[in-house]
C-alpha cells in the first residue's frame, strides 16, 4: 500500500542546534516533494519544493534533500530559534500534477530557549 | 493580498442539518481543493477541482459535496453531518505546477466543525 510517514511524532532541540526532520514514502514516484510548516489553528504555509533530479535545496537556514533511492527527504532548520516551534509537514503529488496531494502526518518541533 | 477565505471560522452544529462552508480565493488558480485534519491521520484530501465545473474525489468524499460555478468559489456542503466529520477542514488553492516553479498550495487559516 501507499504510505508517507514522518519519523517523529514530536521533537525536541536545544535553542541553536540543528533539527533534522525525517519524511519517507512507499509505493510513490513522485516528481517533487514539498514541505510545510504549521502552526497550531492556523493552515500550513509552503516552505520549500525539491524536485527529483535535485539532491538539496536551500532558503535562508532551511535545507531540504531528496534521495529517490531511498525514498527519503530529510528537512534541516540550522542555528533553530524558539520561532521554528511548529510542526512541520511534507507532501508529495502522486501523479505530478498539482491535482491531489498527499500529506504525512507531520512533526512537532520544540525549540528550547 | 493573495489569500484563501473560509468562512465560518467554528462551527458546532447538529446530526442532519445541512452546512456549508465557503472558500473564496483571489488569486485567479485553476486549482482548488478541499482537506480535513485529524489528530494521527494528518491532511486527507476530500475533493478537488481542475477548474470551473470540472471536481472530483479526493482520498475521503464520502458524506460531502463540493461544486465550482466561478473560478474563484470552491464550497464544501455536508447535506447530512454525522459526529464522524467533526474536523478541522482546509481549503487550498494552487496553479497547475507545469506553469509554475512550486506548484505550492495556498491553504485557508480553517474550519472548525463539531458535529453534536
Amino acid at each position: 500500500s501507499q504510505k508517507i510517514e514522518q519519523n517523529s511524532e514530536a521533537l525536541n532541540i536545544q535553542e541553536g542546534k540543528t533539527a533534522t526532520l525525517t519524511c519517507n514514502y512507499t509505493n510513490y514516484s513522485p516528481a517533487y516533494l514539498q514541505w510545510y510548516r504549521q502552526d497550531p489553528g492556523r493552515g500550513p504555509v509552503f516552505l520549500l519544493l525539491i524536485r527529483e533530479n535535485e539532491k538539496e535545496k536551500r532558503k535562508e537556514r532551511l535545507k531540504v534533500t531528496f534521495d529517490t533511492t531511498l525514498k527519503q527527504s530529510l528537512f534541516h532548520i540550522t542555528a533553530s530559534q524558539p520561532a521554528d516551534s511548529a510542526t512541520y509537514l511534507c507532501a508529495l503529488d502522486p501523479n505530478n500534477y498539482g491535482q491531489n496531494f498527499v500529506f504525512g502526518p507531520g512533526t512537532r518541533l520544540s525549540v528550547l530557549p | 493580498e493573495a489569500q484563501v477565505t473560509q468562512n465560518p471560522r467554528y462551527l458546532i452544529t447538529v446530526t442532519g442539518k445541512k452546512l456549508t462552508v465557503t472558500c473564496s480565493q483571489n488569486m485567479n488558480h485553476e486549482y482548488m481543493s478541499w482537506y480535513r485534519q485529524d489528530p494521527g491521520l494528518g491532511l486527507r484530501q476530500i475533493y478537488y477541482s481542475m477548474n470551473v465545473e470540472v471536481t472530483d474525489k479526493g482520498d475521503v468524499p464520502e458524506g460531502y459535496k463540493v461544486s465550482r460555478k466561478e473560478k474563484r468559489n470552491f464550497p464544501l456542503i455536508l447535506e447530512s453531518p454525522s459526529p464522524n466529520q467533526t474536523s478541522l477542514y482546509f481549503c487550498a488553492s494552487s496553479s497547475p505546477s507545469r506553469q509554475t516553479n512550486t506548484g505550492e498550495l495556498f491553504f485557508g487559516e480553517g474550519s472548525r466543525l463539531t458535529v453534536l
